[in-house]
């Protein structure tokens, strides 16, 4: 699976879109970029994932550039639950393949 | 959407005791479980990868006679974290695996071995 690298930690102003980045260059083909959090002392939570398209939820929406070297998950009006560690994670689909591997993720701070 | 009931959600344990801890697919069957660490300010470590039936993968450094995994069904996996020390202190994280789900975690356990 390919590496991801994200910033350790960002703040973001209550109501404003937060902006999450990930670098992934060594993504190949075939590998989908995921989105998942997790609030303090609970479980990840799945966000969104793409390949090449831009997607969106109701939770957010996830920027792959062209060459798909890099994304940004966009949190359209950030609010205080959405405080959290960010994980960016590259891998083939979900349904092939056995681990799944978390990075260290991006801590973002909502701020009243 | 796909549910995973992990239990308990807390527990304290004397050192030298074994602990239980039991990951539930509650809507779908899941054929592949995973069992997680996650140390204060730290990311989840994969520890282990178990397959309903068979023998689980461990990952390197993880020790299976210390961290016993049990996946006798199709909805049921347990970790067993045996002659506990404090050092084993940590909040563990289950996640089962589904063709139309993807991964679904459960909300973890925190262990506390006094």
């Amino acid at each position: 699976d390919a590496k991801t690298t994200q910033p350790p930690s960002m703040d973001c102003a209550e109501g404003r879109a937060a902006n999450l980045p990930c670098n992934h260059s060594t993504i190949s083909g075939n590998e989908y970029v995921y989105w998942y959090r997790q609030i303090h002392s609970q479980g990840p939570q799945y966000i969104i994932h793409g390949l090449k398209n831009n997607e969106t939820n109701e939770m957010a929406s996830l920027i792959i550039t062209e060459d798909r070297k890099s994304s940004t998950l966009i949190l359209p009006h950030a609010t205080l639950r959405d405080t959290a560690v960010y994980y960016c994670i590259v891998r083939f689909p979900l349904n092939t393949g056995n681990q799944f591997y978390f990075g260290t993720g991006t801590s973002l701070t909502v701020i009243p | 959407g796909a549910v995973v009931s992990q239990h308990p959600s807390w527990v304290i344990c004397k050192s030298g005791t074994s602990v239980k801890i039991e990951c539930r697919s509650l809507d779908f069957q899941a054929t592949t479980m995973f069992w997680y660490r996650q140390f204060p300010k730290q990311s989840l470590m994969l520890m282990a990868t178990s397959n309903e039936g068979s023998k689980a993968t461990y990952e390197q450094g993880v020790e299976k006679d210390k961290f016993l995994i049990n996946h006798a069904s199709l909805t049921l996996s347990t970790l067993t974290v045996t002659s506990a020390h404090p050092e084993d202190s940590s909040f563990y994280i289950c996640s089962a695996r589904s063709q139309n789900y993807g991964y679904t975690f459960g909300s973890g356990t925190r262990l506390t071995v006094v």
